[in-house]
């Protein structure tokens, strides 16, 4: 698997439930960052986490960070039709020889 | 307030032409990246520029592809005898200053190979 990739590739929920998007990564990080991309829109940032936190919250959204397992989650409560997107996590391991790394997404469908 | 704005939004273009395609980052920034995303998949990374110092070139898939930043603000991305490979759509992107802070992304040029 690649540096930086989400799980499941597609969700498809109804409105009110809540989603879990699942990311997993091999190198050591510096932070990493979850964005969401509306179709035919650039990325939009999310949520910055830092290696040293473990969850971090930003309204709807809940964030945690496993360094020992090397994965992170969002968590989006009590979606809305307006959170259709695919959702991408980004890893920054420069000190490790690598660059900014995003994997290849999660589309999620919420059906109102 | 301004975002990152990139130009043209879609370019249409014959097999073996040159294109250029234009990034203004957000006036301030000093990091500046450019990636490529196919139909349906993630983002794959070109090119990042920070401040003066050398850009990181490691991304670019081959030798036709180059890019410049003019003054440490607008960037060019330079495909040279496009391929129908190519085809995608080109995002740009600027943060503060480098890879640890938060990326504003353009919304892309979407380059089509006929």
């Amino acid at each position: 698997s690649q540096q930086g990739e989400e799980d499941p590739q597609a969700l498809s929920i109804q409105e009110g439930e809540n989603a879990t998007m699942n990311c997993s990564y091999k190198t050591s990080i510096n932070n990493l960052q979850w964005y969401r991309q509306n179709s035919g829109r650039g990325l939009v940032h999310l949520i910055l986490i830092r290696s040293n936190e473990r969850e971090k919250h930003s309204g709807r959204l809940r964030v945690t960070l496993d360094t020992s397992k090397k994965s992170s989650s969002l968590l989006i409560t009590a979606s809305r039709a307006a959170d259709t997107a695919s959702y991408f996590c980004a890893t920054d391991a420069r000190d490790y020889g690598q660059n900014f790394v995003f994997g290849p997404g999660t589309r999620l469908s919420v059906l109102p | 307030g301004a975002g990152v704005s990139q130009s043209p939004s879609n370019k249409v273009t014959e097999k073996g032409k040159d294109v250029e395609l234009r990034c203004d980052p957000i006036s301030g920034h000093t990091a500046l990246y450019w990636y490529r995303q196919s139909l349906g998949q993630g983002l794959e990374f070109l090119i990042y520029f920070q401040g003066n110092s050398a850009p990181d070139k490691s991304g670019l898939p081959s030798d036709r592809f180059s890019a410049e930043r003019t003054g440490g603000s607008v960037s060019t991305l330079t495909i040279q005898r496009t391929q129908q490979e190519d085809s995608a759509v080109y995002l740009c992107a600027s943060s503060p200053s480098d890879s640890r802070q938060p990326q504003h992304f353009g919304d892309g040029t979407r380059l089509s190979i006929l």
